[in-house]
């Protein structure tokens, strides 16, 4: 059964780079047709899709957030990351990795979800 | 990229039938049929409920089903119980500059 865990530091400063890791168990990340990507939600909000990898290294970002974020994968651990810079109050939230259908360029149903981890940002 | 619209909150009795309706644009909601929706209890990470506008995925219950119309697509959810009680988005697949959007979320309440 396929399992996503998310991890990394709950506290980042200000102006720093927030830094998380997904890591999927249970298959392989470069299984065909499938995306892999992050979703935030701010405390009391709602959901908000961050930016996703398709199984070809191809990534898609939330124009609002593209200047700042970088999408990666390691398929020899089998993890993907994010990483989100000159971080704000604005990026607390909780974030989720998920695995979503797709071919090509279009992006279907997330089917698998991680349990989700709190980043807050303050000095 | 604005999110899909929904109603902030829709509440029935026990045995009822709400049905929140989620809209989008003919470049999401309207222009293709990957429209899904996710439960969420508090503290929990979203769940997938139905997919492909009217899919259920195994082990859903068959009291909720999807449609849609145009720009608008629905979720039903029939003889409504105190489980049901929870926040429901719906996503859609978008042909925008962006890839994936959600709704703004829909908080059902059990009275």
């Amino acid at each position: 059964q396929l399992q996503l865990q998310e991890s990394g530091p709950g506290l980042v400063k200000p102006s720093e780079t927030l830094s998380l890791t997904c890591t999927v168990s249970g298959g392989s990340i470069t299984s065909a047709s499938y995306y892999w990507g992050w979703i935030r939600q701010p405390p009391g909000k709602g959901l908000e899709w961050v930016g996703s990898l398709y199984y070809s290294g191809a990534t898609y970002y939330n124009p609002s957030l593209r200047s700042r974020l970088t999408i990666s994968v390691d398929t020899s651990r089998n993890q993907f990351s994010l990483k989100l810079s000159s971080v704000t109050a604005a990026d607390t939230a909780v974030y989720y990795c998920a695995r979503h259908h797709g071919i090509g360029a279009v992006s279907g149903h997330m089917d698998v979800w991680g349990k989700g981890t709190t980043v807050t940002v303050s000095s | 990229q604005s999110a899909l619209t929904q109603p902030a909150s829709v509440s029935g009795s026990p045995g009822q039938s709400i049905t929140i309706s989620c809209t989008g644009t003919s470049s999401d909601v309207g222009g293709y049929n990957l429209v899904s929706w996710y439960q969420q209890h508090p503290g929990k990470a979203p769940k997938l409920m139905i997919y492909d506008v009217t899919n259920r995925p195994s082990g859903v219950s068959d009291r909720l089903s999807g449609s849609k119309s145009g720009n608008t697509a629905s979720l039903t959810i029939s003889g409504l119980q105190a489980e049901d009680e929870a926040d429901y988005y719906c996503s859609s697949y978008t042909s925008t500059t962006t890839l994936h959007v959600f709704g703004t979320g829909t908080k059902v309440t059990v009275l």
